[in-house]
């Protein structure tokens, strides 16, 4: 079992929906939560950063920690075509480095 | 636009041979990372640099290896090359030494072995 689950999708939905993407992690050291956005053909890009858990927000998108579930979710909404893109959540503990789910794909149709 | 770069942005090869990456990080950046992302594996750390000095290791084969020069930028050497090492290669810069430090992707280096 990989440290970090996600569902790979691909996830198809229309342009103004609420978008909800949700990993699930083994590790219970895991403190530091992730999101990163991946456009084709690009390298990985920080989106969001959670420490424990909580909710944070910035703009259009949430991010959620559950650290009794072990459950990371992100949240866009009013999503954009220009959100198209392969989503990766990411955890670690301590200084430890980064252990990615496989990223989900997310389709906004105009 | 990153700010780091890495070349070639497309690599074709045979099995058995031996092919070099090169990154270079954004300015003022002293960490360099490299990662291997594959659809079976999703994106996987396998070594970090730190000014020139080797900082941490993952999942990293014995056939592959990194060094990081003065001038900061690395290359990453994978040889004895397999088909199950066709992937996308992303090196990663950061200021600092540790993980808490944003890490800013590359482009990638699309590495197809036949």
């Amino acid at each position: 079992q990989k440290e970090v689950e996600q569902d790979p999708g691909p996830l198809s939905v229309p342009e103004g929906a609420i978008v909800s993407l949700n990993c699930t992690y083994s590790n219970s050291a895991f403190q530091y939560f992730m999101w990163y956005r991946q456009y084709s053909r690009k390298g990985p890009e920080l989106l969001m950063y959670t420490y424990s858990s909580g909710n944070k927000e910035d703009g259009r998108f949430t991010a959620q920690v559950d650290k009794s579930s072990k459950y990371i979710s992100l949240f866009i909404r009013d999503s954009q075509p220009s959100d198209s893109a392969t989503y990766l959540c990411a955890s670690r503990s301590g200084n430890t480095p980064l252990v990615f789910g496989k990223g989900t794909r997310l389709s906004v149709i105009a | 636009d990153s700010g780091v770069t890495q070349t070639p942005k497309h690599l074709i090869t045979a099995t058995g041979q031996r092919v070099t990456l090169r990154c270079s990080p954004r300015s003022g950046d002293l960490s360099v990372y490299w990662y291997q992302q594959s659809l079976d594996q999703g994106l996987q750390f396998l070594i970090q640099y730190y000014n020139g000095e080797e900082r941490a290791k993952g999942n990293i084969l014995e056939r592959f290896s990194a060094q990081q020069f003065p001038d900061l930028h690395s290359e990453l050497n994978l040889s004895s090359l397999e088909l199950g090492d066709s992937a996308l290669y992303f090196c990663a810069s950061s200021v600092g030494r540790g993980w808490t430090d944003t890490q800013y992707f590359g482009p990638g280096t699309r590495l197809t072995v036949l």
